[in-house]
């Protein structure tokens, strides 16, 4: 069972628009949530994170927005440049555990 | 900083051969995590251990796989014996239990299991 979704497995945006990517969880003990970047050959790295006690967490071109009721967040990336072009995974965990769950992740093709 | 190391970056195998897959993570890290990513599953959590004691190993697919963390610096994924349905990439990666929430990955072992 799939605790953390992403239900799209690719998105194609033009190069100067946004980037919207989705991410749902079924935990309700979650509260730390965390985005990571991935070329191909390369390692997850990661890109920005928040805290159930936010709603919302901006990093330059790179925001995360929390829905706790809705059990969903999102990272917009403002402008989308041909370099965020990778796969994008979001994970969550629970205070006191160092145990992160990981999305199947979405693609993302910026299209210059 | 190094970052997180492990070895094989490729491995190409037999089926029913043993697979031992390498890791050090960074210096100064006392959590340390094995991930397998698939096309379908994404990234799952293996298993993952705290000061070189294992905490969670319901990820562990089945009996023929094993995790070792010997000491801080080192740790091992074992498959045996091993089947084509193993052919993933395996990740390792590290952070440290205090003070840090986001986990550093290493480049991990592509395997392929023919």
């Amino acid at each position: 069972d799939q605790q953390v979704k992403q239900n799209s497995p690719s998105l194609s945006v033009q190069e100067g628009r946004i980037s919207i990517l989705n991410c749902d969880y079924t935990n309700s003990m979650f509260d730390y949530f965390l985005w990571y970047k991935k070329y191909p050959a390369e390692g997850p790295t990661f890109l920005i994170s928040i805290s159930s006690i936010k709603d919302k967490n901006e990093d330059g071109r790179f925001t995360v927005f929390l829905n706790k009721s809705a059990k969903h967040l999102s990272l917009h990336i403002v402008p989308s440049q041909p370099g965020d072009s990778a796969v994008y995974f979001c994970a969550a965990s629970t205070s006191g555990t160092y145990k992160y769950i990981f999305g199947t992740g979405t693609r993302l093709k910026v299209l210059a | 900083d190094a970052g997180v190391i492990q070895s094989p970056r490729h491995e190409v195998t037999e089926m029913g051969q043993e697979v031992t897959l390498r890791c050090k993570p960074i210096s100064g890290h006392n959590s340390l995590f094995w991930y397998r990513q698939t096309m379908m599953r994404g990234l799952e959590l293996l298993i993952y251990f705290n000061n070189n004691v294992p905490i969670d190993d319901s990820g562990m697919p089945e009996d023929r796989f094993s995790a070792k963390m010997p000491n801080a610096s080192f740790s091992t994924l074992k498959i045996q014996p091993s089947e084509p349905r193993d052919s993933a990439v395996y990740f390792c990666a590290s952070s440290r239990s205090i003070g840090a929430r986001a986990v550093t990955f290493g480049s991990g072992t592509r395997l392929t299991v023919v």
